[in-house]
């Protein structure tokens, strides 16, 4: 299954700041998603990242606040623009591996806002 | 409202008993995973399920596959402390959609 390098795995940020996440695949795939998790609860997707498209989001996620770049086939990035405490959260992206209809995770980006 | 309800959300037993994590939902689906999530880690896929009725055993862990496909449970035998950690169950149509996850605590 692919591998997904994700960084940085954790950073504390000044409300109005923005942070930016990338997360690179070892191997080529269509699409990437966005994921937000408070800690010990459920994973809410944010957003699909096709490469040479906009990306698509969620219901109650917004492309100003969370801008995504997708580059290439191996390579996406996350913005968390406008940081408020609310932002709070851990940030995970994932991608559709295609054995046995699983995805694989990145680690997490744990993202505190202060 | 949420497409799949998973319960319990907490569960806190001692090692050596036994549990089980439901997930239901009033849709049918092609297939249903579950994923076990590790602090500062992401999810790990443990088992698809795909057809109804189906059963697939993972060591102590044993998932099933309602007949309507349209639920799943997670058994596990002899809890182990190395169980702990949070259980989502996910559909995908196209993008992975969770239940509201289980935390799973096994004391020593």
């Amino acid at each position: 299954s692919a591998v997904i390098s994700q960084k940085p795995s954790r950073d504390i940020c000044q409300r109005g700041t923005s942070l930016t996440i990338q997360c690179q695949v070892d191997s080529q795939v269509t699409m990437m998603f966005w994921y937000r998790q408070q800690p010990g609860q459920s994973l809410t997707l944010i957003a699909t990242a096709n490469q040479g498209s906009e990306a698509t989001y969620e219901s109650g996620f917004v492309i100003d606040k969370f801008p995504i770049s997708r580059p290439n086939l191996t390579f996406s990035t996350l913005t968390v623009s406008n940081l408020s405490p609310e932002d709070s959260s851990i940030y995970l992206c994932s991608v559709r591996t295609g054995q046995n209809y699983g995805y694989t995770f990145g680690s997490g980006t744990r993202l505190t806002v202060v | 409202t949420q497409l799949l309800e998973q319960s319990p959300q907490f569960l806190s037993i001692q090692e050596g008993e036994n549990l089980t994590v439901y997930c239901n939902s009033s849709s049918v689906f092609s297939s249903l995973q579950w994923y076990r999530q590790e602090p500062g880690e992401g999810p790990v896929l443990l088992v698809t399920v795909v057809t109804g009725g189906e059963v697939k055993k993972l060591k102590r862990l044993t998932f099933q596959f309602g007949d309507a496909r349209k639920d799943s449970s997670l058994h596990i035998t002899a809890a182990q402390p190395g169980d702990t950690g949070l259980y989502l169950c996910g559909t995908s149509y196209g993008k992975l959609t969770f239940g509201q996850g289980t935390i799973l605590t096994v004391h020593p």
